[in-house]
């Protein structure tokens, strides 16, 4: 079965610091997504990736970086932490070669900014 | 732009009852359609998709999503719930060129009472 694995689980961070979010999948898909979840926002898409090498912006991509150094491994950074970066991260992998792409997702990061 | 609506942010039905999940869409073009479903402190996992064809889908659990061009809309349906579908279930839009990016809608939480 399609498996996509985020650590940490939880974090707390102090504001300006540095905070790194890795996220596995072992499905062999070339696109990787991260996405914030927040109240009342659904989910909003921050970077993307095509495959390894390959990072682009999504929707809200400010105050974050991100990493495709192999197909199986997708890191979102945040250089300088602050508090309004306090969410729930879901890092989802998917398949573009099937006409309408199933997205899988991780079990998601919780990141407090204090 | 396409935007995806889900009116209601929370529906509370009984076991055994029917349910119906609105989701409406605006985007002229060739789109494709899906659900996805996420129970607490988890990550989305995927129900069903349309792209083409018989406007009703099943997915899993008994759920179901009927496509109305018309209407733009994808509603989720279910005639027999279970205490255990209640969760957030999220709409989601893409369109069939150009960009990868799903949109998502804002989520309806579903409480289902024993």
């Amino acid at each position: 079965e399609a498996a996509v694995t985020q650590s940490p689980r939880n974090k707390v961070a102090v504001t300006g610091g540095k905070v790194t979010l890795s996220c596995n999948q072992t499905n062999n898909h070339n696109n990787m997504y991260w996405y914030r979840q927040d109240t009342g926002h659904g989910l909003r898409l921050i970077h993307y990736s095509y495959g390894a090498g390959s990072t682009e912006k999504g929707d809200i991509p400010d105050g974050y970086k991100a990493s495709r150094p192999s197909q199986e491994n997708f890191s979102l950074i945040l250089e300088l932490a602050t508090p309004s970066q306090t969410s729930v991260y879901f890092c989802a992998s998917g398949d573009p070669g099937t006409s309408a792409e199933t997205l899988y997702f991780g079990s998601g990061t919780r990141l407090t900014v204090l | 732009t396409q935007t995806v609506s889900q009116s209601d942010a929370h529906v509370t039905v009984f076991e055994g009852d029917s349910v119906e999940l609105r989701c409406n869409y605006s985007y002229g073009g060739s789109i494709y359609l899906s659900w996805y479903i996420q129970h607490h402190g988890h990550g989305l996992q995927f129900l069903l998709k349309y792209y083409s064809g018989n406007p009703v889908v099943q997915g899993v659990n008994g759920f179901e999503a009927e496509f109305s061009k018309s209407d733009s809309s994808f509603h989720l349906r279910k005639a027999s719930v279970h205490w255990s579908d209640s969760a957030v279930y999220f709409c989601a839009v893409r369109e069939s060129s150009g960009s990868w990016q799903l949109i998502f809608g804002s989520g309806t939480q579903l409480t289902v009472m024993p």
